[in-house]
């Protein structure tokens, strides 16, 4: 079985600052990981995905995440944070044609 | 292109009553899937449908069931509403089964009292 472990449920940085979101997966074999955004009584958006192409994947809006098999992880990272990407993220497997969630992080930037 | 609709946005229901969602996806795409949004239990998958099938299934007892049409609108339906069902209530479509990109609909919430 497949699981997706979001390593901080809050993550909190000022704006301008880095970010780095947290995640690991555990699967039988390399999955699809996918990043998606939520903000405030909205839908989800693909952040970025990672199909077994290049193991660093860049995203919209500046944000990148690296995959690495031999640590199963697949954290997400922006160079500066702006005020608008406070939200909540969430790292997916997608194995089987099922996709199972982490449990998410939530992004506060300060000014 | 207009993104994917969900119909109503909000809901309020009773113990015992059933209740019938509805998901239109992005024009062209033939897949469509639901989540449950909880506070406790986060996201979780319910199931798939595609060319009016149900492809896969998450682990949700029968009370929560759904259909797909000809045109590839999705409509789930829950029965004997619980208070647990209490949630946001996700649909998804994409291209084609088994394509990892899925967009998001922005949600149904639905209350049971």
């Amino acid at each position: 079985a497949q699981s997706v472990t979001q390593l901080d449920s809050h993550v909190s940085v000022s704006e301008g600052t880095p970010v780095l979101l947290r995640c690991n997966y555990s699967s039988s074999y390399s999955p699809s990981l996918f990043w998606y955004v939520q903000h405030p009584n909205k839908g989800l958006q693909l952040l970025l995905k990672y199909t077994s192409a290049a193991t660093l994947v860049k995203g919209i809006n500046g944000f990148e995440a690296e995959f690495k098999k031999s640590e199963t992880s697949f954290h997400l990272t922006k160079p500066s944070a702006h005020m608008s990407d406070a939200a909540e993220y969430f790292c997916v497997s997608r194995s089987y044609g099922k996709l199972t969630f982490g449990q998410g992080t939530i992004l506060t930037v300060h000014p | 292109k207009a993104g994917v609709t969900q119909t109503p946005r909000y809901l309020i229901k009773t113990r015992g009553q059933q209740v019938t969602l509805s998901c239109s996806p992005i024009s062209g795409h033939r897949s469509v899937s639901w989540y449950q949004q909880t506070p406790g239990q986060g996201l979780q998958f319910l199931f798939e449908y595609f060319s009016e099938t149900q492809r896969n299934k998450g682990n949700f007892p029968g009370r929560f069931s759904g259909r797909q049409f000809s045109n590839s609108r999705s409509e789930m339906n829950v029965s004997t509403l619980e208070l647990g069902d209490s949630a946001l209530y996700l649909c998804a479509s994409s291209p084609r089964l088994g394509l990892e990109t899925q967009y998001f609909g922005p949600g149904t919430r639905l209350l049971v009292l």
